[in-house]
């Protein structure tokens, strides 16, 4: 079965700091790196993803940062705020065979901002 | 505006009761998906379909079954032999592109509770 570890399991940050979550994949049958942020009581939503072939990827506060011979990937959140609070999930899609187009989901981050 | 509408938001079940989960989209996606959400857990996925008329077991499908008839339409039911059903149980449906957007978008989910 296909992993993705995610670590830290919680993380508290002060208003004004950076976030750092990571992943790590076992294997490379991955294609695309999706983070989604979700609230309490919500759905998750696509917060930022990369594809293999990009090791950096920025939108405003979001960067993921790519590692592809380590099989690991990052999300940083600069300037933490406190309506960042929430919990992320790193995910891994299926590249090919039973996996295709399948989303395999980290364990979870539940990121508390301190203001 | 398209999205996912999972109802009811909650849900209470009696020990030996069956009950079903409503899922509908009017993304025009092909593909859907149930995971179950537990604390620490992340999420996990229960069943997907990736056509009308044809869905696929994920990781967790014991004590579930669903049916895909309508492209909009992913009900889940949680049987009897479920033996711990109370989670948060959330639908996706997904698109995948080369230049656009892709990724999961997902419910607000139905928390299920045994009483």
């Amino acid at each position: 079965q296909q992993q993705v570890k995610q670590s830290p399991q919680s993380l508290i940050v002060q208003k004004g700091g950076i976030s750092i979550i990571n992943c790590a994949y076992e294997n490379t049958a991955f294609d695309y790196f999706p983070w989604y942020q979700q609230f309490p009581g919500k759905g998750p939503a696509l917060l930022i993803a990369i594809r293999p072939d990009v090791s950096e990827k920025k939108e405003g506060r979001f960067t993921i940062s790519f590692n592809k011979s380590a099989k690991q990937f990052s999300l940083h959140i600069m300037d933490s705020q406190p309506g960042d609070s929430a919990t992320y999930f790193c995910a891994a899609r299926g590249a090919g065979g039973t996996s295709y187009g399948k989303l395999t989901f980290g364990q979870g981050t539940i990121l508390t901002v301190h203001p | 505006d398209g999205g996912i509408t999972q109802s009811p938001k909650y849900l209470f079940r009696k020990e030996g009761q069956n009950v079903t989960l409503s899922c509908e989209q009017n993304l025009n996606h092909d593909a859907m998906y149930w995971y179950r959400q537990d604390p620490g857990q992340g999420l996990r996925l229960i069943y997907y379909s990736q056509i009308v008329n044809d869905f696929q077991k994920g990781d967790i499908a014991e004590g579930y079954s669903v049916s895909r008839e309508k492209k909009e339409s992913f009900p889940l039911t949680v049987t009897s032999a479920q033996k711990n059903p109370t989670a948060f149980y959330l639908c996706a449906s997904s698109i995948w592109s080369r230049t656009g957007k892709s990724g999961y978008t997902f419910g607000s989910g139905t928390r299920l509770t045994v009483v």
